[in-house]
């Protein structure tokens, strides 16, 4: 089945401890982006990735890191969380070629208190 | 940078009516421009998109139809169901920006019974 995974699905966590979210898409989709999405403000985009080794920011990157080591997986590092980093963070992938359909992953609740 | 506005927060409409949801875009030379569907506690789906080459486009219930003189573009779902009841979110990207969505704020579609 064609799906982009997610992990963990939920997470509690505190302040300064870093913490690493995984995606991974399965159709050999060459770009993958993270969003993460607060109540009144929509989508906003953290940082994306054409292609393996190539990523840039997107509106929101501080305070995230991310990597693109293999086509498959795009992780989303917190080296030192925030309370303001408590959100709804959605991975998306798509072929990138021409303008194209995102496919989302299932959303990981994160809280920092 | 391109900015993307969204109108209504929240719309309520009788079953069986039609609803109408509106998106302006500021950048010109934005080309492409898709309609995402989140119901409760789901991930984001595309419905329909229309890029700007063309007018119109309807899929069943749903259609899409862009000016691009008044820089808008609206969704518009027809005989409305309970199962319509969602948020909805526009965006608008161009083909020179990697085809990077930006995101309107979103609209809580209810459908009352």
């Amino acid at each position: 089945e064609a799906q982009v995974t997610q992990n963990p699905r939920y997470l509690i966590t505190v302040t300064g401890k870093k913490l690493t979210v995984t995606c991974s898409q399965n159709m050999n989709h060459e770009y993958m982006s993270w969003y993460r999405q607060d109540p009144g403000l929509g989508l906003r985009q953290i940082y994306y990735s054409m292609n393996v080794e190539v990523t840039d920011k997107g509106d929101v990157p501080e305070g995230y890191k991310v990597s693109r080591k293999e086509k498959r997986n795009f992780p989303l590092i917190l080296e030192s969380p925030s309370p303001n980093q408590t959100s709804l963070y959605f991975c998306a992938s798509s072929t990138g070629q021409d303008a194209y359909e995102q496919y989302f992953g299932p959303g990981t609740r994160l809280t920092v208190t | 940078g391109e900015n993307v506005e969204q109108h209504p927060s929240t719309l309520s409409v009788q079953e069986g009516d039609s609803a109408v949801i509106k998106c302006t875009y500021s950048d010109s030379a934005s080309n492409y421009f898709p309609w995402y569907k989140q119901e409760l506690g789901k991930r984001p789906q595309l419905i329909i998109d229309i890029r700007s080459n063309v007018g119109e486009k309807k899929d069943q219930r749903i259609a899409v139809t862009l000016n691009k003189t008044a820089k808008h573009f609206s969704l518009h779902i027809t005989e409305t169901q309970p199962e319509d009841s969602a948020v909805y979110f526009c965006a608008a990207s161009r083909w020179d920006s990697n085809y990077q969505l930006i995101w309107g704020a979103g609209t809580k579609l209810i459908i009352k019974p």
